[in-house]
């Protein structure tokens, strides 16, 4: 059964240095793949998906994510960290049409 | 569209009560997810639809939960009689179609149950 793991409950990273949260995943076949975003008492917002057309996927606010077969990784990252990047990440996987979460990785970004 | 819409935002009720949730899905998505949210679990699939039928129904945790969906842009997630340990954030997500495609959430329902 497909499903995914994160691999930290909690990230710290200094304003202006990269960010990388990790994710893998488990499957017998090419998933569909994703990362969502949940700021304090708000739903859950998507960043991107992978339906393998390109490795590298591109989101929103300057994430992006690479698609990596041989290590059944899908780990996310920017460049640099901005306050307003402070919130729970989730990874998750499409499977037999249900979406499954990880158990999500808070990021916390130090001034 | 104004997105999937969830009612009431905040909830407090009395052990022993009856809670009724609500969803509005996104027109023309043939999915409906509900999820519950929580720091010991996580994000959990309860239930999901699919054209208004229930598909799977194993992450519900007891008969004290039930889920309906009487038409394409409406469900409700029943909890009779509710319990403390309900206490969680409730989301409803939609999607247009099975594979590859993402879900969109509603802003979630914050249920208290005292």
């Amino acid at each position: 059964a497909q499903s995914v793991t994160q691999l930290d409950s909690h990230v710290s990273v200094s304003e202006g240095t990269p960010v990388l949260l990790r994710c893998n995943y488990s499957s017998s076949y090419s998933p569909s793949l994703f990362w969502y975003v949940q700021h304090p008492n708000k739903g859950l917002q998507l960043l991107l998906k992978y339906t393998s057309a390109a490795t590298l996927v591109k989101g929103i606010n300057g994430f992006e994510a690479e698609f990596k077969k041989s290590e059944t990784s899908f780990h996310l990252t920017k460049p640099s960290a901005h306050m307003s990047d402070a919130a729970e990440y989730f990874c998750a996987v499409n499977r037999d049409d249900k979406i499954i979460f990880g158990k999500g990785t808070r990021l916390h970004i130090l001034p | 569209d104004a997105g999937v819409i969830q009612s009431p935002r905040h909830e407090v009720t009395e052990m022993g009560q009856e809670v009724t949730l609500r969803c509005k899905p996104i027109s023309g998505h043939d999915y409906l997810f509900w999820y519950r949210q929580t720091m010991m679990r996580g994000l959990e699939l309860l239930i999901y639809f699919n054209n208004n039928v229930p598909i799977d129904d194993s992450g519900m945790p007891e008969d004290r939960f039930s889920a309906k969906m009487p038409n394409a842009s409406f469900s409700t997630l029943k909890i009779q009689p509710s319990e403390p340990r309900d206490s969680a954030v409730y989301f409803c997500a939609s999607s247009p179609s099975g594979m590859n495609t993402e879900a969109f959430f509603g802003q979630g329902t914050r249920l208290t149950v005292v």
